[in-house]
């Protein structure tokens, strides 16, 4: 069963400083993983998807990595800002034919002006 | 840029009542989802959906919960009797296989409170 961990649950920057989100998972056959933003009782915002067979995205300010056989992804986010300021999520999608997502706890991110 | 739409976005209930949560998917998406998030927890699967039947449900999705697609649009998801812990956030998703972007786009989702 593939269970899905983020580390630190919550994390407080200054504004500006550059930062990593890091999500590992238990089973390494997957076939994406997904990281998400969510607002305070709102939905989620799809920021990257990274494929198995790609080691990283990028979009923006935002650098998402995938280390596979490791079971590890981070995101990288450059000069922070407060606006970052919300929960983080990851989530995996195993190999084909499991089309679910299974998400991690998340990470509580707090950009301070 | 495309949008999973949900309504409403907030609904009390009472105990035992029944209540459908509704969800327009992306208009070319084929495959859909329902996910749930009670306060504090993790976002969980409840069920997917392809082709007009349930593709795999959670142990979560007993049998007091359907899916539905009544017409080309929209996405139902019907709890018959509610329970004090069915309260939670309530996620639609959607997904189109096949394109560049095979990742699932979300609706802003709906707040159920039983009482």
């Amino acid at each position: 069963k593939q269970e899905v961990t983020q580390i630190p649950a919550a994390l407080s920057v200054p504004e500006g400083e550059n930062l990593v989100l890091n999500c590992s998972f238990t089973d390494s056959a997957i076939y994406n993983l997904q990281w998400f933003r969510q607002d305070p009782g709102k939905g989620l915002t799809s920021l990257l998807l990274i494929q198995s067979s790609q080691r990283e995205q990028t979009s923006g300010r935002l650098n998402a990595s995938l280390d596979k056989s490791s079971g590890r992804s981070t995101l990288y986010i450059a000069a922070s800002q407060p606006g970052d300021s919300a929960t983080y999520l990851c989530a995996v999608r195993s190999n084909f034919g499991n089309e679910k997502l299974t998400f991690g706890t998340g990470t509580r991110l707090t950009i301070i002006p | 840029e495309p949008e999973v739409t949900q309504t409403p976005s907030h609904q009390v209930t009472q105990m035992g009542q029944e209540v459908i949560l509704r969800c327009v998917p992306i208009s070319n998406h084929l495959y859909f989802y329902w996910y749930r998030q009670i306060l504090g927890q993790k976002v969980e699967f409840l069920v997917s959906f392809y082709n007009n039947e349930i593709s795999e449900k959670s142990e979560i999705f007993d049998d007091q919960f359907s899916v539905e697609r009544p017409d080309g649009s929209n996405f139902t998801l019907k709890i018959r009797s509610t329970k004090l812990e069915d309260s939670a956030m309530y996620f639609c998703a959607s997904r189109v296989p096949g394109q560049v972007y095979d990742g699932y786009t979300f609706g802003s989702g709906t707040r159920l409170t039983v009482v």
